[in-house]
């Protein structure tokens, strides 16, 4: 069965500072993966994923994520953290194999940038 | 603009009455799906539909009933079985059905209070 794991509840880091959002998972074969964002009372915005190719991946606002298959992870990064990046954060996978392939959330992590 | 619209965002429903979750969207998806999002738990499945006039079980479907009459419209409803309804709803669709590499668009979500 596929799972997704997000270690940390809340992460916190101040304005300029990288930040790091930590994802792990589960899958049969190859995944897919995606990190999406959420604001509060919102829908989830979609971030990046990873599908195949390089290992980071490049996405919305800065953000960026590194697929490491040795260690199963798909870590969310942004090399300078902005207030504004203060949200909800989920990482998502979907397995490659026939059939129906649900999406897979994590339980989110709570980024919190100070000033 | 192209996108999925959920509507009420706000609902309240009073113990044993039944209540629809509207979901429409403009983009020319095949699939759509139904999330429950309880803080701490992350987004979990509901229903999920791969073409008109079907549907299919989610992770968590009893006290739910869904209908996929229209390709555009995919209507959530809450019963009275439901035992905790109380919960942030959300719609999204992905262009074919189980998604692959395709993210998944999400809408602004409802939130259900019993009172």
């Amino acid at each position: 069965a596929q799972s997704v794991a997000q270690p940390e509840d809340q992460v916190n880091v101040a304005e300029g500072n990288p930040l790091t959002v930590k994802c792990t998972y589960s899958v049969s074969g190859n995944p897919y993966l995606f990190w999406y964002v959420q604001y509060p009372n919102r829908g989830l915005q979609f971030l990046l994923k990873y599908i195949t190719g390089d290992n980071l991946v490049k996405g919305s606002y800065g953000f960026e994520a590194e697929f490491n298959k040795s260690q199963t992870s798909f870590h969310l990064k942004k090399p300078s953290a902005l207030v504004s990046d203060s949200a909800l954060y989920f990482c998502a996978v979907r397995g490659l194999n026939t059939g129906f392939q649900k999406l897979v959330f994590g339980t989110g992590t709570r980024l919190l940038v100070s000033p | 603009d192209g996108g999925i619209t959920q509507s009420p965002k706000y609902l309240f429903r009073k113990e044993g009455q039944n209540v629809t979750l509207s979901c429409e969207q403009n983009l020319n998806h095949d699939a759509m799906y139904w999330y429950r999002q309880d803080p701490g738990q992350g987004l979990r499945l509901i229903y999920y539909s791969q073409i008109v006039n079907d549907f299919q079980k989610g992770d968590i479907a009893e006290g739910y009933s869904v209908s996929r009459e229209k390709k555009e419209s995919f209507p959530l409803t809450v019963t009275s079985a439901q035992k905790n309804p109380t919960a942030f709803y959300l719609c999204a669709s992905s262009p074919e059905f189980g998604g692959g590499n395709t993210e998944a668009f999400f809408g602004q979500g409802t939130r259900l209070t019993v009172v």
